[in-house]
């Protein structure tokens, strides 16, 4: 069976800086992949999701980016942090129509 | 626009007793619909889904029915249980791994 990681489980971090939220799976080969973001008392938003190497699509426009270097790896980036970033980020694999979450890692920008 | 509503931000059961959870959504292209549940700083987790050639899917306490003409969905968990006080999601697809769309959720919290 498939395994996510996600790290760091949480990060503190002031407005400006940069971020960059890895996580990796194992157990499943050429995942479609997924970040979702659940900001505090709402529902989960897709962010980034990809198909493939190199291949990412973005549902909402934003100060984050996604990258896919590797099969098996998912990156989230941030130039430069807002405080409306801050919320609990969450990466999925999609398998047979249903998605699969990793254990998130929380965000707080300060 | 939301296409999947979860219109209830909370319910309140007494254990031992049926909980309902509603959801309803806009988007006649959705097939696959899903039900997750979720602990404070933990990720989802996948509990049961249901396609829409079929209106019921059961899995032990939990039961899931579809009413296409309704596009409505609900998620029944019989007896509940106080381990099932958690946040639950519904969410929904169209034609295999494209992305779920999630409702807000509904917090429910099973009373012992």
């Amino acid at each position: 069976s498939q395994t996510i990681h996600q790290w760091p489980a949480t990060l503190v971090q002031p407005v400006g800086s940069p971020l960059s939220l890895e996580c990796t799976v194992e157990g499943t080969s050429n995942p479609n992949l997924y970040w979702y973001r659940q900001a505090a008392g709402r529902g989960l938003q897709l962010l980034f999701y990809s198909v493939g190497i190199g291949q990412i699509s973005s549902e909402v426009p934003q100060n984050l980016s996604a990258s896919r270097p590797q099969d098996r790896q998912f990156i989230l980036s941030s130039k430069k942090l807002l405080l409306s970033d801050s919320g609990f980020y969450l990466c999925a694999l999609g398998r047979s129509g249903t998605q699969y979450f990793g254990p998130g890692t929380r965000l707080l920008v300060l | 626009d939301q296409q999947v509503k979860q219109n209830s931000p909370s319910l309140s059961v007494q254990e031992g007793r049926i909980s309902i959870l509603n959801c309803d959504y806009t988007n006649s292209m959705f097939d696959y619909f899903l039900w997750y549940k979720k602990y404070p700083a933990e990720g989802p987790t996948f509990l049961i889904s249901i396609s829409s050639i079929k209106d019921k899917n059961e899995d032990g306490r939990f039961t899931v029915f579809l009413n296409k003409s309704a596009k409505h969905l609900s998620l029944h968990i019989v007896p509940s249980q106080p381990g099932d006080s958690a946040v639950y999601f519904c969410a929904a697809s169209a034609r295999g791994n494209t992305p779920l769309v999630f409702g807000k959720g509904t917090r429910l919290s099973v009373i012992a």
